[in-house]
């Protein structure tokens, strides 16, 4: 039981290039979300998603875009990539509920931007 | 928000000796949840912690929560060098949790 798969670990990128980081969950959960954590700041929400076919912004989701095409698949997207944007990045999936569910994480992918 | 500060940020003892975090948040809650992240690791569920309950157990870890006073403390008895770890607090409200920036526990063997 893989749990969340966060694909690539590890990417350098240069200013301006576009990339892609997958998240893939087999627990069947309805809720996926994404997040960035940098030194002395925490985990901050970029884009969360409560179900296949939908997306919502969270606290910091300018310079990012998600899709949620298929339910155990959640893709964050840069466009443009800034120096801003060096950080290492987290999936999250969650089972529904009238309340937040605990979460389960995926390892991260640290994103490098020169 | 209803972010969760945790405190100390950082927390060094020596094993065996008992670690307690302490978590403050702003808003009213249903539920407090405390995580813990091994470096270059993702986060890890540990306990949740009901808006109607004062506190939990679950193996060495105690919970406690006052919500008159918006807080919550994780204790961590008789403590391993297993157990070096940052620990994050995250309180749950209407919106998605919110993650503190955490407490850095080392425990000294």
């Amino acid at each position: 039981n893989a749990g969340v798969t966060q694909t690539p670990k590890f990417r350098v990128l240069k200013t301006g290039q576009s990339m892609t980081l997958l998240c893939a969950q087999d627990m069947n959960h309805e809720y996926m979300y994404w997040y960035r954590q940098d030194p002395g700041m925490g985990l901050r929400l970029i884009h969360y998603s409560v179900g296949e076919g939908t997306t919502a912004k969270g606290e910091v989701p300018d310079g990012y875009n998600v899709s949620r095409l298929k339910k155990q698949n959640f893709l964050l997207g840069l466009e443009s990539a800034a120096p801003s944007q060096t950080s290492v990045y987290f999936c999250a999936s969650s089972p529904p509920g009238p309340a937040n569910q605990p979460q389960h994480f995926g390892d991260g992918t640290r994103l490098s931007i020169l | 928000s209803q972010q969760g500060e945790e405190d100390p940020q950082a927390l060094s003892i020596q094993e065996g000796e008992n670690a307690t975090m302490n978590c403050s948040y702003k808003t009213s809650i249903n539920n407090l949840q405390w995580y813990r992240q091994n470096s270059g690791r993702g986060l890890v569920h540990l306990i949740l912690i009901r808006s109607n309950e004062r506190e939990k157990h679950s193996g060495r870890l105690r919970v406690t929560l006052d919500t008159s006073k918006k807080s919550s403390s994780l204790l961590i008895t008789a403590s391993r060098a297993a157990d070096t770890a940052s620990y994050f607090c995250a309180a749950s409200g209407n919106t998605p949790l919110v993650f503190g920036k955490g407490t850095r526990l080392s425990v000294i063997a």
